[in-house]
């Protein structure tokens, strides 16, 4: 069965640093989304993209996040200057229209 | 925006037994209610959905009842096995590339 990959599953950078967390969706999916979860927290909305361009962001996704699909199978999660509040898992999902969205494994981000 | 409720925030019960948890909603135009489990360190996993056209749902041991009026939405779970155990997040959204709002989740434990 296809399975959303993530790479990298544990990322440490220093406060300050630009990371890139990396997924690739379901082939035949045309929805991605990223989330966050603060660990013991609820999972967390970021943003949805949908045909190169981004549909929906909340508050969270302010101007240091951005999000890209370099290719046919990448899609990015950009953070470029870490703090230490984002220090979290970050999911990536994809799903198909009138589909369910089925999730990565994660990223873990520590940032020190 | 979306706000989503979800009681209990922990739930115990011995093997066997039946475990409901129930969900609250506040936007009427949110027509997709899936609901997730999520085992310690893992991605969240959707276990089942329901869509706004349809009134309930059952898969197996698990069932999903939905009251639009009302704007709630419930996970049943019967003859409850301990690898139930884990925390499941219920989410509200529409399903078309829009913003999924998650319930800040439930501890279900299920007791040997």
């Amino acid at each position: 069965e296809p399975e959303v990959t993530q790479t990298p599953s544990h990322q440490v950078t220093q406060m300050g640093q630009e990371v890139i967390l990396r997924c690739v969706p379901i082939s035949n999916h045309l929805y991605f989304y990223w989330y966050r979860q603060i660990l013991g927290q609820k999972v967390e909305f970021l943003v949805s993209f949908y045909n190169n361009e981004i549909s929906e962001k909340s508050e969270i996704f302010d101007d240091q996040f951005s999000v890209e699909r370099p290719d046919g199978s990448n899609f990015t999660l950009k953070i470029r200057s870490t703090k230490l509040e984002d220090s979290a898992m970050y999911f990536c999902a994809s799903s198909d229209p009138n589909d369910s969205q089925y999730f990565g494994p994660g990223t873990r981000l520590t940032v020190t | 925006g979306e706000n989503v409720e979800q009681h209990p925030s922990t739930l115990s019960v011995q093997e066997g037994d039946s475990a409901v948890i129930k969900c609250t909603y506040s936007d009427s135009a949110s027509n997709y209610f899936p609901w997730y489990k999520q085992e310690l360190g893992k991605r969240p996993q959707l276990i089942i959905d329901i869509r706004s056209n349809v009134g309930e749902k059952k898969d197996q041991r698990i069932a999903v009842t939905l009251n639009k009026t009302a704007k709630h939405f419930s996970l049943h779970i019967t003859e409850t096995q301990p690898e139930d155990s884990a925390v499941y997040f219920c989410a509200a959204g529409d399903n078309y590339g829009q913003n999924f709002v998650f319930g800040p989740g439930t501890r279900l434990s299920v007791l040997p």
